[in-house]
């Protein structure tokens, strides 16, 4: 099975901030790999898949990059609507894998 | 629009069986492949099931492989989860997935609100 590590857990950080978090595969995921948002009491919301390519309605500030085994998911700019909890992929192969998630708090 | 609506959920003791459904709307279901997340309360998200576009091909956790069965009827746009020999550890909300598959990558795009699964005695 692919292993997916993804860091920080959690981070604190203001409106204005450029954040990253990053996800790590245990082997090459050939790009198979996607980003989700989750706000509490809702359901995930895809925000990056294929390593980088942003899904429909997802605002600019938002990007992911990377490839092989190590990817990025970047805010540019932190607005509040931001302040979430955030999920990588893997769906190169079954069982598809979820990173352990990495919570974005307000500073 | 899409729609993914789950139901079924509900207080099961250990060892009892449920099924879950998932009514799926506003796109052509026979040609999308189907997966089951989970969410344990105050936890990450884990993927318990695919299924492909037929029916034909499903895979599981080993967490759930054996226990649970994934099954869809296409003639009802409809997407099941039978949950046999429950377990406290099976408790989380149980989401449906809408999955699209490229030739260069696969991702889950749409996704149900979620129904609660609590297993307890």
């Amino acid at each position: 099975d692919i292993q997916v590590t993804q860091s920080p857990s959690s981070l604190s950080a203001s409106v204005g901030d450029r954040v990253t978090i990053t996800c790590r595969a245990s082997r090459s995921l050939n790009n198979y790999l996607n980003w989700y948002q989750q706000k509490p009491g809702k359901a995930p919301r895809l925000l990056i898949y294929v390593a980088s390519t942003l899904q429909s309605g997802v605002p600019s500030r938002f990007s992911g990059s990377g490839s092989e085994t190590d990817f990025t998911l970047t805010i540019s700019s932190l607005q509040p609507e931001d302040f979430a909890t955030y999920y990588c992929q893997q769906t190169y192969s079954t069982p598809y894998t979820f990173g352990q998630g990495t919570k974005l708090e307000i500073k | 629009e899409v729609q993914l609506l789950e139901s079924g959920g509900g207080l099961v003791q250990p060892g009892g069986s449920l099924r879950l459904s998932c009514a799926a709307s506003g796109f052509t279901f026979r040609s999308s492949a189907m997966n089951w997340v989970r969410q344990a309360p105050g936890k990450g998200l884990e993927w318990v099931s695919l299924i492909s576009e037929s029916g034909g091909s499903t895979y599981y956790a080993d967490s759930v492989k054996g226990r649970f069965t994934m099954s869809r009827d296409n003639s009802k746009n409809t997407l099941y989860l039978q949950m046999n020999s429950l377990r406290a550890d099976d408790t989380a909300i149980y989401y449906c997935a809408k999955e699209t598959r490229l030739n260069w990558g696969r991702y889950f795009d749409y996704w149900g609100q979620g129904t609660l699964v609590t297993v307890s005695s």
